[in-house]
Formats: C-alpha cells, structure tokens, sequence
C-alpha cells in the first residue's frame, strides 16, 4: 500500500540557518503530496502541496518540489523563525482524486535564538 | 471562525469504561474523518465519512463506532476501552471540490488505565 517515509526528529536549528526536511514516498499512478504543519496544542493545518510531477509548492517561505523520478517532496526553508517550531507531516493522496491522505510519522522542528 | 470542535481536550478512562468523541464542524463540509496520533507512528485514519448518513472503516476501525446523523456532527464512540486506545484523537473535515485540504480540531488526549 502507499507510504510516507520521514526524516526523524527532532530536528533543532537556530534562527536563520537553512531547514530540509526529508520525505519520500511509494504509491501507485499518481498521488498528489502535501506538507502539513502541527503548531503547539493545534490541529494540524495544510502548510503547500503539488500535485504532479516537476511541481513546486509554496507558502510562508517553505517550499517544496514534486520529484518523481527520486519520490521524493522535501521540504525546504532558507531562513528559520523561532516562529516555525513545530511538528511537520509529509503526506499523499492517491492518485484518482481520493480522499483518504496517507501521513507521515512527524518530524518535530525546535529553532532556537 | 470556530471550524472544526473537538470535545473533550483531555479525558482518562478505565479499561472497559466507554465514551463518545465529540466533534462538529461549520464550514458545511462533505467529508469528516477521524484520526489517530500515537508517538512516533504518524496519524492512522479510524473512520471517515463522505456525507450524512455514510461512514466507512480506515486502517485502524477495530474498537470504535462512528455515525454522521447530520453534516455537522461526526462522533466517534469507544466501546470497553483498553489500553491500546491511549491515543490522540484528531477530528478533521474537507469540502468537495478541495477535498485533500484537511481542516484539523485541535486534538482529545485519552488515557485509558
């Protein structure tokens, strides 16, 4: 079945320095990917996604690119806020306009002064 | 601007004691799922529903009960809770059209001992 594979945390970083965080994927056809971002004591909420190959998303600074060819959809930053600590979730929907999103583990983004 | 409402927050259970997860959303949304956030495991789909009246099982069913009455509502029922349920719950709805951007509530964290 389909899967989302994350780097683990905790991931901690000063303010300012360059953030990746790794995801990759395995689904049939052709999913569509998201990064979802987890503030402290809040639900989940859609950060950027792509929904085909080549694609870029974008938001708040963050973005991420669509790779098939490596199923990969890591996200980047170029400059962290302490603002930007939090837990982030790299997740897929299947390929034929389904519903059900597949999540990853969580990885937990701490960004110190 | 409440969008989707969890209750309760926090709740401790004992083994075989049952309880019903409250959850409604007022965006007038089609779809309402429900999700579970154990450590390091990334969150499981329990149940989801695509409109009132119909419910379906996810990866993790086994131990709970949904039903969607109406298009607000979605709660989602424990029967004889064990251990293996100590959990965060999370509530989440989706609109057609837009249906992979998840609105998420803010989570119910259950111990059952």
């Amino acid at each position: 079945g389909d899967s989302v594979t994350q780097m683990e945390g905790p991931v901690t970083l000063s303010e300012e320095a360059f953030l990746t965080i790794n995801c990759t994927y395995t689904a049939t056809g052709y999913p569509s990917l998201f990064w979802y971002v987890q503030y402290p004591g809040e639900g989940l909420q859609l950060l950027l996604k792509a929904t085909k190959a080549d694609d870029k998303g974008s938001n708040k600074g963050f973005e991420a690119t669509y790779r098939k060819e490596t199923t990969s959809f890591h996200l980047e930053k170029g400059s962290v806020q302490v603002s930007d600590s939090a837990v982030y979730f790299c997740a897929l929907s299947p390929g034929g306009g389904g519903n059900k999103l597949t999540f990853g583990t969580g990885t937990q983004l701490k960004v110190e002064l | 601007n409440a969008g989707v409402t969890q209750t309760p927050k926090f709740r401790i259970l004992k083994i075989g004691q049952s309880m019903t997860l409250q959850c409604t959303q007022d965006m007038n949304h089609n779809y309402m799922y429900w999700y579970r956030q154990d450590p390091g495991m990334g969150l499981k789909l329990i149940y989801y529903s695509v409109g009132a009246g119909i419910t379906d099982k996810g990866e993790v069913p086994n131990g709970y009960n949904v039903s969607r009455s109406t298009t607000e509502d979605f709660p989602l029922r424990l029967e004889l809770a064990a251990p293996s349920q100590t959990s965060v719950y999370f509530c989440a709805s989706s609109g057609v059209g837009n249906h992979e951007k998840l609105f998420f509530g803010s989570g119910t964290q259950l111990s059952v001992l």
